[in-house]
């Protein structure tokens, strides 16, 4: 079955970077039409998107409000996505989660990692 | 304006049937784009419900109970969530998405309270 396993809960300080992990199971990661997506969700607010990364391709494409600050990579080798976000704010504690989408299923968002609690603070 | 907007909140009673919308930012038009829905529940990531483009292109995700549809209305520009014969286990945060070019977009989220 198809798995998306997280890494675990960072806590950084103010103007520092995270990198967060996403190995996933169950499918080939970089079988034609996945792509896996990078959505964050703060402290009771909603869901927000930061970007894609094609793992066949390499390819990202990152949402304009976080153009500059995050990077996300991939290692087909281990099946693992990974996001990079620098020069942290306190308003970058959320909880992000890694998602998968299938173009072959009408590019349906299907299959969501556990999330990772990332905390700023000084 | 935000490219998703949905109510924040919409309460119901058991039995009853809930119609949650999203409605696209004027410039975009829903006729032209597929809907995804996702249920959330506190404690757990986004779980896919289903999409709808129209009424013969749409799909439900797998174990998504059949008392889950959605629709459209044109006129208002907006995708319908409807959730018939509500149950206490509804109760949830529901999000909309659409694929905005090559980016993807959600809606604010609405909390369903069923009581």
């Amino acid at each position: 079955q198809v798995q998306l396993m997280q890494s675990g809960a960072e806590v950084r300080q103010p103007g520092a970077s995270v990198k967060v992990s996403c190995k996933t199971s169950g499918y080939t990661f970089t079988g034609y039409g996945y792509y896996i997506h990078w959505v964050r969700q703060a402290p009771g607010q909603g869901l927000e998107w930061m970007g894609w990364i094609n793992p066949e391709t390499g390819t990202t494409r990152y949402a304009e409000k976080f153009q500059g600050r995050v990077t996300m990579t991939r290692d087909a080798s281990i099946s693992t996505a990974d996001m990079d976000l620098n020069r942290l704010i306190s308003d970058d504690t959320a909880l992000y989660y890694c998602a998968r989408s299938d173009y072959s299923n009408s590019d349906v968002v299907d299959y969501w990692g556990q999330g990772t609690l990332v905390t700023v603070s000084s | 304006q935000a490219v998703l907007t949905q109510p924040s909140s919409l309460s119901a009673s058991p039995g009853a049937s809930a119609r949650l919308t999203c409605t696209l930012r004027s410039g975009i038009d829903v006729g032209a784009d597929r809907i995804y829905w996702y249920q959330q529940k506190p404690g757990s990531p986004p779980q896919y419900l289903l999409r709808y483009k129209s009424d013969s292109d749409w799909q439900k995700g797998s174990g998504v109970p059949s008392r889950f549809s959605g629709s459209k209305d044109a006129s208002a520009n907006a995708g319908i969530l409807l959730i018939s014969g509500l149950q206490s286990e509804d109760e949830a945060d529901y999000y909309c998405m659409i694929w905005h070019g090559s980016a993807v977009v959600f809606g604010g989220g609405t909390k369903l309270t069923v009581l």
